[in-house]
Protein backbone atom coordinates (compact mmCIF):
# COMPACT_ATOMS: atom_id res chain seq x y z
CA UNK A 1 0.00 0.00 0.00
CA UNK A 2 0.76 3.66 -0.27
CA UNK A 3 3.78 4.66 1.89
CA UNK A 4 5.11 8.16 3.20
CA UNK A 5 8.56 8.26 5.06
CA UNK A 6 9.57 11.45 6.75
CA UNK A 7 13.02 11.74 7.86
CA UNK A 8 14.57 12.84 10.05
CA UNK A 9 12.94 11.34 12.65
CA UNK A 10 14.40 13.81 15.69
CA UNK A 11 16.45 17.15 15.01
CA UNK A 12 17.99 19.28 17.41
CA UNK A 13 18.99 22.01 16.64
CA UNK A 14 20.79 25.27 18.15
CA UNK A 15 18.74 28.42 17.71
CA UNK A 16 19.27 29.74 14.97
CA UNK A 17 20.14 27.04 13.10
CA UNK A 18 18.28 26.21 10.26
CA UNK A 19 15.82 23.08 9.84
CA UNK A 20 14.61 20.90 7.13
CA UNK A 21 12.70 17.79 7.20
CA UNK A 22 11.96 15.39 4.19
CA UNK A 23 8.73 14.02 2.86
CA UNK A 24 8.67 11.04 0.59
CA UNK A 25 6.02 9.02 -0.64
CA UNK A 26 6.06 5.56 -2.27
CA UNK A 27 3.74 6.22 -4.66
CA UNK A 28 2.41 9.64 -7.20
CA UNK A 29 0.34 12.30 -4.37
CA UNK A 30 -2.55 15.00 -5.65
CA UNK A 31 -1.51 17.34 -3.40
CA UNK A 32 0.60 17.02 0.40
CA UNK A 33 -0.10 18.74 3.51
CA UNK A 34 2.12 19.91 6.17
CA UNK A 35 0.97 19.83 9.69
CA UNK A 36 2.89 20.89 13.32
CA UNK A 37 2.09 19.79 16.41
CA UNK A 38 3.05 21.14 19.24
CA UNK A 39 4.18 19.27 22.63
CA UNK A 40 1.05 17.99 24.47
CA UNK A 41 -0.62 19.65 21.76
CA UNK A 42 -2.67 18.57 18.56
CA UNK A 43 -1.59 18.80 14.67
CA UNK A 44 -2.61 21.59 13.36
CA UNK A 45 -2.47 23.00 9.37
CA UNK A 46 0.10 24.56 8.05
CA UNK A 47 -0.09 24.65 4.73
CA UNK A 48 -1.17 22.47 1.61
CA UNK A 49 0.75 21.90 -1.88
CA UNK A 50 -1.22 21.06 -5.03
CA UNK A 51 1.01 21.85 -8.31
CA UNK A 52 4.51 20.25 -9.18
CA UNK A 53 7.53 22.15 -8.63
CA UNK A 54 5.51 24.02 -5.80
CA UNK A 55 6.95 26.73 -3.18
CA UNK A 56 5.40 28.36 -0.88
CA UNK A 57 6.32 30.89 2.23
CA UNK A 58 5.12 31.58 5.80
CA UNK A 59 7.43 33.73 7.04
CA UNK A 60 11.03 31.46 7.86
CA UNK A 61 9.28 28.36 6.62
CA UNK A 62 9.49 27.50 3.01
CA UNK A 63 7.31 24.37 1.67
CA UNK A 64 8.30 22.46 -1.80
CA UNK A 65 6.43 19.93 -4.01
CA UNK A 66 8.57 17.87 -5.99
CA UNK A 67 8.85 17.95 -9.78
CA UNK A 68 7.50 14.53 -9.75
CA UNK A 69 5.04 14.93 -6.50
CA UNK A 70 6.27 11.98 -4.68
CA UNK A 71 8.72 14.29 -2.16
CA UNK A 72 8.17 17.38 -0.41
CA UNK A 73 10.12 19.66 1.84
CA UNK A 74 9.69 21.72 4.49
CA UNK A 75 12.55 23.82 5.51
CA UNK A 76 12.44 26.63 8.39
CA UNK A 77 15.42 29.74 8.39
CA UNK A 78 16.98 30.72 11.97
CA UNK A 79 15.06 28.54 14.43
CA UNK A 80 13.07 30.00 17.36
CA UNK A 81 12.32 28.04 20.28
CA UNK A 82 8.40 28.76 19.35
CA UNK A 83 9.14 26.26 16.37
CA UNK A 84 9.70 23.46 18.71
CA UNK A 85 7.07 20.34 17.96
CA UNK A 86 6.66 17.61 15.82
CA UNK A 87 6.02 18.12 12.04
CA UNK A 88 3.85 15.99 9.80
CA UNK A 89 3.83 15.81 6.18
CA UNK A 90 0.39 14.14 4.59
CA UNK A 91 0.12 13.19 1.22
CA UNK A 92 -3.38 12.44 -0.25
CA UNK A 93 -3.73 9.01 -2.02
CA UNK A 94 -7.02 8.09 -3.36
CA UNK A 95 -9.55 8.43 -0.71
CA UNK A 96 -7.19 9.59 2.07
CA UNK A 97 -4.55 11.47 3.85
CA UNK A 98 -1.60 9.22 4.68
CA UNK A 99 0.78 10.90 7.18
CA UNK A 100 4.66 10.69 7.47
CA UNK A 101 5.75 9.52 10.39
CA UNK A 102 7.15 12.98 11.65
CA UNK A 103 10.18 14.48 12.58
CA UNK A 104 10.66 16.02 16.02
CA UNK A 105 12.25 19.09 16.34
CA UNK A 106 14.27 21.03 19.21
CA UNK A 107 15.48 23.89 19.70
CA UNK A 108 18.13 24.34 22.13
CA UNK A 109 18.31 28.16 23.21
CA UNK B 1 -13.41 29.20 14.64
CA UNK B 2 -13.62 25.41 13.76
CA UNK B 3 -14.31 23.44 17.05
CA UNK B 4 -13.66 19.92 17.08
CA UNK B 5 -14.16 18.20 20.83
CA UNK B 6 -13.48 14.97 22.09
CA UNK B 7 -15.38 13.60 25.32
CA UNK B 8 -12.35 12.80 27.34
CA UNK B 9 -8.94 13.94 27.47
CA UNK B 10 -7.95 10.95 29.55
CA UNK B 11 -9.66 7.32 29.84
CA UNK B 12 -8.87 4.40 31.63
CA UNK B 13 -10.06 1.21 30.99
CA UNK B 14 -10.19 -2.53 32.07
CA UNK B 15 -9.21 -5.28 29.37
CA UNK B 16 -12.15 -6.79 27.84
CA UNK B 17 -14.28 -3.27 28.43
CA UNK B 18 -16.24 -1.71 25.57
CA UNK B 19 -14.89 1.38 25.11
CA UNK B 20 -16.78 4.59 23.49
CA UNK B 21 -14.82 7.42 22.34
CA UNK B 22 -16.95 10.54 21.31
CA UNK B 23 -16.10 13.47 18.42
CA UNK B 24 -17.93 16.44 17.52
CA UNK B 25 -17.71 19.25 15.26
CA UNK B 26 -19.20 22.44 14.30
CA UNK B 27 -18.34 23.09 10.76
CA UNK B 28 -20.90 21.33 9.21
CA UNK B 29 -17.51 19.32 7.84
CA UNK B 30 -18.86 15.89 5.72
CA UNK B 31 -15.53 14.06 6.12
CA UNK B 32 -14.87 12.97 9.80
CA UNK B 33 -11.60 10.93 10.67
CA UNK B 34 -10.16 8.89 13.80
CA UNK B 35 -6.89 8.02 13.91
CA UNK B 36 -4.50 6.70 16.67
CA UNK B 37 -1.22 7.84 17.18
CA UNK B 38 1.97 6.08 19.10
CA UNK B 39 5.90 7.33 19.42
CA UNK B 40 7.32 6.59 16.23
CA UNK B 41 4.51 5.56 14.11
CA UNK B 42 3.24 8.63 13.42
CA UNK B 43 -0.75 8.94 13.33
CA UNK B 44 -3.04 5.79 11.76
CA UNK B 45 -5.69 5.68 10.25
CA UNK B 46 -8.61 4.01 12.01
CA UNK B 47 -11.47 4.84 10.07
CA UNK B 48 -13.24 7.75 8.09
CA UNK B 49 -16.75 8.55 7.36
CA UNK B 50 -17.25 11.11 4.48
CA UNK B 51 -21.15 11.59 5.49
CA UNK B 52 -23.83 10.44 7.47
CA UNK B 53 -24.55 6.65 8.64
CA UNK B 54 -20.96 5.94 5.45
CA UNK B 55 -17.91 4.51 6.67
CA UNK B 56 -14.63 3.56 5.51
CA UNK B 57 -11.65 1.48 6.94
CA UNK B 58 -8.74 3.08 7.15
CA UNK B 59 -5.18 1.30 7.63
CA UNK B 60 -5.97 -0.08 10.75
CA UNK B 61 -9.53 -0.99 11.79
CA UNK B 62 -9.07 -4.13 13.69
CA UNK B 63 -10.38 -3.99 16.56
CA UNK B 64 -12.35 -0.76 16.02
CA UNK B 65 -15.87 0.00 14.92
CA UNK B 66 -17.40 3.42 14.22
CA UNK B 67 -21.04 5.04 14.42
CA UNK B 68 -21.80 8.06 12.53
CA UNK B 69 -25.53 8.72 12.90
CA UNK B 70 -25.34 12.74 12.63
CA UNK B 71 -23.32 14.80 10.53
CA UNK B 72 -21.51 16.40 13.62
CA UNK B 73 -20.90 13.06 15.50
CA UNK B 74 -18.37 10.43 15.26
CA UNK B 75 -17.79 7.84 17.48
CA UNK B 76 -15.03 4.80 17.63
CA UNK B 77 -16.18 1.61 19.94
CA UNK B 78 -13.39 -0.37 21.23
CA UNK B 79 -16.01 -3.39 21.27
CA UNK B 80 -13.17 -5.32 23.45
CA UNK B 81 -10.31 -3.01 25.15
CA UNK B 82 -6.99 -4.14 24.76
CA UNK B 83 -3.64 -3.43 26.23
CA UNK B 84 -2.70 -2.80 22.57
CA UNK B 85 -5.15 -0.20 22.13
CA UNK B 86 -3.71 1.64 24.43
CA UNK B 87 -2.87 5.14 22.73
CA UNK B 88 -3.43 8.70 22.02
CA UNK B 89 -6.60 8.92 19.77
CA UNK B 90 -7.16 12.17 17.67
CA UNK B 91 -10.61 13.09 16.02
CA UNK B 92 -10.27 15.49 13.08
CA UNK B 93 -13.14 16.96 10.72
CA UNK B 94 -12.42 18.39 7.06
CA UNK B 95 -12.83 17.93 3.45
CA UNK B 96 -11.05 15.28 1.48
CA UNK B 97 -8.78 17.93 -0.17
CA UNK B 98 -9.36 20.73 2.53
CA UNK B 99 -7.16 20.65 6.12
CA UNK B 100 -8.10 19.08 8.40
CA UNK B 101 -8.57 20.23 12.23
CA UNK B 102 -8.36 18.22 14.95
CA UNK B 103 -9.52 17.78 18.40
CA UNK B 104 -7.68 17.44 21.62
CA UNK B 105 -7.21 14.24 21.59
CA UNK B 106 -7.98 11.38 23.75
CA UNK B 107 -5.29 9.46 25.91
CA UNK B 108 -6.57 5.59 26.73
CA UNK B 109 -5.09 3.14 28.82
CA UNK B 110 -5.91 -0.35 29.02
CA UNK B 111 -4.91 -1.84 31.99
Amino acid sequence: GQQVMQIPQYQHVQEGEDFTTYCNSSTTLSNIQWYKQRPGGHPVFLIQLVKSGEVKKQKRLTFQFGEAKKNSSLHITATQTTDVGTYFCAGKGTYKYIFGTGTRLKVLA
Amino acid sequence: DVKVTQSSRYLVKRTGEKVFLECVQDMDHENMFWYRQDPGLGLRLIYFSYDVKMKEKGDIPEGYSVSREKKERFSLILESASTNQTSMYLCASGGQSYEQYFGPGTRLTVT
